[in-house]
């Protein structure tokens, strides 16, 4: 059974700081990699997607890392700002009936 | 332009009561999901449909039931409500497993 493990649970910095946010998965046998972001009260939005041959996808300020063979990835956000502050959320996609597996997120708070 | 909307946002209800949360997607996806936020901000899936089948996590109780009345809406039906079903629920869609997950915004479900 697929299980995902996000580190660390919670994070405070300073404005402007570049960080890296992990996500760990027990099963390599993925489609792909999704992050997400979760504001307070709201849905998730989707924020970057990987594919399970891909080994990184970027946007904007956001860089996503894979490798699958070790069960690995790791979002990198470069020059954060109070309005990166959420839950960033990693999940998994096995296929099949488990649909998106989830960790638990990070919940970030970046400090004007 | 809300591209998956859920209502209610908020439903406070009583034991033994049945309800239903209403999801519609305007993005023209083929697949459909529900998820479970639970008090520790856990999520599960619920279900997938999409219009050829209806995959069921198995660990959710036969008292939920999705009814897709056309390929825009997957409606959540929940029967006999119990005090461990408050949560907060999340419908999203997608087209198929290789494409980003697109959420709703959650309704909050209090049994009381």
């Amino acid at each position: 059974k697929q299980e995902v493990t996000q580190i660390p649970a919670a994070l405070s910095v300073p404005e402007g700081e570049n960080l890296v946010l992990n996500c760990s998965f027990t099963d390599s046998a993925i489609y792909n990699l999704q992050w997400f972001r979760q504001d307070p009260g709201k849905g998730l939005t989707s924020l970057l997607l990987i594919q399970s041959s891909q080994r990184e996808q970027t946007s904007g300020r956001l860089n996503a890392s894979l490798d699958k063979s070790s069960g690995r990835s790791t979002l990198y956000i470069a020059a954060s700002q109070p309005g990166d502050s959420a839950t960033y959320l990693c999940a998994v996609n096995g296929g099949g009936a488990d649909g998106l597996t989830f960790g638990k997120g990070t919940h970030l708070i970046i400090q004007p | 332009d809300t591209a998956v909307s859920q209502t209610p946002k908020y439903l406070v209800t009583q034991m033994g009561n049945d309800k239903s949360i209403k999801c519609e997607q305007n993005l023209g996806h083929d697949t459909m999901y529900w998820y479970k936020q639970d008090s520790k901000k856990f999520l599960k899936i619920m279900f997938s449909y999409n219009n050829k089948e209806l995959i069921i996590n198995e660990t959710v109780p036969n008292r939920f039931s999705p009814k897709s009345p056309d390929k825009a809406h997957l409606n959540l039906h929940i029967n006999s409500l119990e005090l461990g079903d408050s949560a907060v629920y999340f419908c999203a869609s997608s087209h198929g497993s290789d494409s980003p997950l697109h959420f709703g915004n959650g309704t909050r479900l209090t049994v009381t």
